[in-house]
């Protein structure tokens, strides 16, 4: 079956503790974003990426880091989490056509206390 | 400055009924795609429908339409013979040009929770 699978779902730490969400897609897909969902503010873009070592920073980078070194993967790694870091995250991949819709994880529930 | 506006955080409408729900967006690029995703309240993001900023004709889906307005930047979504399954947020998202990488960013409205009622 064609999916983004994130991991974990849900996640509860403490500010400080590093912490890395995993993202894998099994669609060949260029293309690997991914984006935080908070109330009121709708999904907001942290990191995105073409290709394999190709990434580029969105809207909301900071605190945030990735890396794609194979092309079915794109972690991202929260160095010291933060507070304000609890969100529900969503991995998200697409083909290299410009056209195509990005293909959504199922989502990780991040909360730091 | 915001770059998709979504002006209504809930509606509500009568099954059966057909539903516009408003997205207004800017950008000064000559080429974007516009997306509507729902997100029902398990919590996954599902794509809708998809327009091109050269489409000349609205984009349709069965019960989707996209209603875009180049001139006046809105792309709005309609919803006909709305279902209790319909019930969900529905997101309006742009991608617009491109970044340093060569890539493409993507820009979320905040969304708009649609409630049919039966």
């Amino acid at each position: 079956e064609a999916q983004v699978t994130q991991n974990p779902r849900y996640l509860i730490t403490v500010t400080g503790k590093k912490l890395t969400v995993t993202c894998s897609q099994n669609m060949n897909h260029e293309y690997m974003s991914w984006y935080r969902q908070d109330p009121g503010l709708g999904l907001r873009q942290i990191y995105y990426s073409m290709n394999v070592e190709v990434t580029d920073k969105g809207d909301v980078p900071e605190g945030y880091k990735v890396s794609r070194k194979e092309k079915r993967n794109f972690p991202l790694i929260l160095e010291s989490p933060s507070p304000n870091q609890t969100s529900l995250y969503f991995c998200a991949s697409r083909t290299g056509r410009t056209n195509s819709p990005l293909h959504f994880g199922n989502g990780t529930r991040l909360t730091v206390t | 400055a915001q770059k998709i506006t979504q002006t209504q955080p809930g509606m509500f409408v009568q099954e059966k009924e057909a539903v516009t729900l408003d997205c207004t967006y800017d950008t000064s690029d000559q080429s974007y795609g516009l997306f509507w995703y729902k997100q029902p309240s398990s919590g996954e993001m599902i794509f809708l429908i998809y327009q091109g900023s050269y489409d000349e004709q609205n984009a349709t889906e069965g019960r989707y339409s996209l209603n875009f307005q180049k001139a006046r930047k809105s792309a709005n979504l309609v919803i006909s013979a709305s279902q209790l399954g319909d019930s969900a947020m529905y997101f309006c998202a742009m991608r617009e040009g491109i970044g340093t990488s060569g890539t493409y960013k993507y820009i979320f409205g905040t969304g708009t929770r649609l409630k049919v009622l039966a």
